[in-house]
């Protein structure tokens, strides 16, 4: 069975750009999420999506977007990239049960660097 | 608000060294906790969980108690192997998110 698979594996931007970042979450896992792993700083949740919609979402500003297809996969859009945006960012996805989110299940990781 | 604080790394051990790392938490309620462990050029992946107080979770040798009296989940091992050289993140289960700690990186000597 696949994984959580994220691309691009690395890419480099420069300041202003924009980009877009892709996640195919485990088969049957319909919430997916992304997160932030800036250097040092952990991971910092930016977004849920569930069955399509929206669930949650961090404390990030609004240049940072996303959607959930009907296939649920997933992309993350980031706009007006700024330096502080480079970082590793992960995508999880769950199976979701009705008592909470459950165990996640992470791809390997988009590595931004912003120039 | 909710918030996970995890021993600074990284901690440097010898090979068949007992392992500690201090993980405790701030929550609404009693939450899922869970481990995680990302092993060199790998994802993040599952090492234990504890759905419930006093729960224990354990998995290849690692082990973590739910304490709430004292909002912590601390992992434990017994023997350290030099594969276990990883980064481990506390985490739990709040506010429709799973929040996690910053790391604790650690460094297994043969």
């Amino acid at each position: 069975e696949a994984g959580v698979t994220q691309s691009p594996t690395h890419l480099i931007k420069t300041r202003g750009q924009q980009v877009t970042l892709r996640c195919s979450p485990i088969s049957g896992h319909t919430s997916v999420y992304w997160y932030q792993q800036a250097l040092g700083l952990g991971l910092q949740f930016l977004l849920w999506y569930d069955e399509g919609e929206e669930r949650n979402r961090g404390n990030f500003p609004p240049r940072f977007s996303g959607r959930q297809f009907p296939n649920y996969s997933s992309e993350l859009n980031v706009n007006a990239l700024e330096l502080e945006d480079s970082a590793l960012y992960l995508c999880a996805s769950s199976l979701g049960t009705g008592e909470g989110i459950g165990e996640l299940f992470f791809g390997e990781g988009s590595r931004l660097t912003v120039l | 608000g909710n918030s996970v604080t995890q021993m600074e790394g990284p901690v440097t051990l010898s090979e068949e060294a007992f392992l500690t790392i201090n993980c405790t938490y701030t929550a609404t309620g009693y939450p899922s906790l869970f481990w995680y462990v990302q092993y060199p050029g790998e994802g993040l992946q599952l090492l234990l969980k504890a759905t419930k107080a006093d729960d224990k979770g354990s998995n290849k040798g690692f082990e973590a108690t739910y304490r709430k009296e004292t909002t912590s989940f601390h992992l434990e091992k017994g023997s350290v192997q030099v594969s276990d050289s990883a980064v481990y993140f506390c985490a739990f289960e709040g506010g429709f998110k799973t929040i996690f700690g910053a790391g604790t990186r650690l460094f297994v000597k043969a």
